[in-house]
């Protein structure tokens, strides 16, 4: 079975743009969770998506943004980017009637 | 306020030196405890999660316990290839997982 993937693996940007990433969850996983993480702040959660609703959601700007598609791939937008966005995005996702999480690879993102 | 403690934040074995990991934890409705794995410039790796004080579960070379504040990861006889961060992580009643900053560890042949 195949495991989250996430794409791009790499990216570089600079200040002000956008930014788009992709996770594709666990076949047959309705959850998706995303996560950013810092060297300094760790690994702190962004949002979580069930059925293409956002389910819960962390303490981050208005920037930070995602959405689930009805296959339950999902993706996360930043608008304006900062130099603090720098950070290691990790997508996770969760079978259902599960708790256990499964990240994926993560997308590095770098702002320049 | 949830929150997840880990110590040491770095520790140095030689290989076949046991020792354990400490998480400490504040949660509100523990759904669950979780321990990962994470290799550098990887997503972090499922081990194991815990439900209940008093439950343990093993892999390999790897053991996690828990109590009603505190998790230990205790790592049996390691080798090399055990170094790596290992991170825990509680869900509360909101769901999402609060992570604690990791323990790096390396195992020196």
């Amino acid at each position: 079975k195949a495991g989250v993937t996430q794409t791009p693996r790499y990216l570089i940007k600079t200040r002000g743009q956008q930014v788009t990433l992709s996770c594709s969850p666990i076949s047959g996983h309705r959850s998706v969770s995303w996560y950013q993480q810092t060297p300094g702040q760790g690994l702190q959660f962004l949002f979580e998506y069930f059925s293409e609703t956002q389910r819960n959601k962390g303490n981050f700007p208005g920037r930070f943004s995602g959405r689930q598609f009805s296959n339950s791939r999902s993706e996360m937008n930043v608008s304006t980017l900062e130099l603090g966005d720098s950070a290691l995005y990790l997508c996770a996702s969760v079978p259902g009637g599960g708790e256990t999480q499964y990240f994926g690879p993560g997308t590095r993102l770098l702002v320049l | 306020e949830d929150q997840v403690t880990q110590s040491p934040e770095a520790l140095r074995l030689q290989e076949g030196e046991s020792s354990s990991l400490n998480c400490s934890y504040t949660v509100s409705g523990l759904r669950g405890l979780f321990w990962y794995r994470q290799d550098p410039g990887k997503g972090p790796e499922f081990l194991f999660t815990l439900y209940s004080a008093g439950e343990e579960k093993e892999k390999e070379r790897l053991k996690a316990t828990l109590t009603k504040k505190e998790s230990f990861l205790h790592i049996t006889a390691p080798k090399p290839e055990d170094s790596a961060t290992y991170l825990c992580a509680v869900q509360g009643s909101q769901g999402n997982l609060i992570f604690g900053k990791g323990t790096k560890l390396s195992v020196k042949p």
